[in-house]
């Protein structure tokens, strides 16, 4: 029973599109990230919930938003693609970020590929 | 100054050799370090976390912390070709909890 889930697991689409990422935990966590990690595998933060609510919202565009219906699901939607927004976007979860110990657990990662 | 930074390699290490990777980080009021490797095409998974100055030891991990000179180091005793991947260092920032991570360190263990 995987713990992070994420799907689908890889998108191809064209620019200018509409597309959405969808993520669920069952580890029973409070916090919700996005990650996007580019060709040069570099794990970006872009969001963070904390039981439905924002908490983090680093700079990215308007094109991209976040949405947590409940604490174990947290989707990603992204209007009119671009083609920079090429890269893995991984759905993490964590207990308390604010813990000494607080270990992110990943989900597996969706590949979006825009042409 | 970036916030997290690593050496992106490739770091060659023989077998059975020492691997060392090494972070630094920017903000002096963070708490606690991590770090994670990640194999090709699959997700970031956590080795060891460490949160007070010295060493914290897990079988053939060691990972090192000095907070005064703001540096976090990882040593892999009898490196083995399955601890070839990338590892990512990554700091809890004590102004806003944010887990931020380097950009990662490319090992590779030859046999």
């Amino acid at each position: 029973d995987t713990a992070v889930s994420q799907t689908p697991k890889y998108l191809v689409t064209q620019m200018g599109n509409d597309k959405s990422i969808k993520c669920e935990q069952n580890l029973g966590h409070d916090t919700m990230y996005w990650y996007k990690q580019d060709s040069k595998k570099f794990l970006k933060i872009m969001f963070s919930y904390n039981n439905k609510e924002l908490i983090i919202n680093e700079t990215v565009p308007n094109r991209f938003s976040p949405k947590s219906p409940d604490k174990a699901h947290l989707n990603l939607h992204i209007n009119s693609l671009e083609l920079g927004d090429s890269a893995v976007y991984f759905c993490a979860s964590s207990q308390d970020p604010r813990s000494l110990s607080g270990e992110l657990f990943f989900g597996e990662g969706s590949r979006l590929t825009v042409l | 100054q970036k916030e997290v930074e690593q050496n992106s390699g490739p770091l060659s290490v023989p077998e059975g050799a020492i691997a060392s990777l090494n972070c630094t980080y920017s903000d002096r009021g963070s708490q606690s370090f991590f770090w994670y490797r990640q194999y090709s095409g699959k997700s970031p998974e956590l080795i060891m976390f460490i949160y007070s100055n010295g060493d914290k030891e897990d079988g053939r991990f060691t990972a090192q912390l000095n907070k005064a000179s703001q540096y976090v180091s990882l040593l892999i005793r009898d490196s083995q070709p399955s601890d070839s991947a990338t590892y990512l260092c990554a700091v809890t920032m004590n102004r806003d909890d944010k887990i931020i991570f380097g950009k990662g360190t490319r090992l590779h263990i030859l046999p």
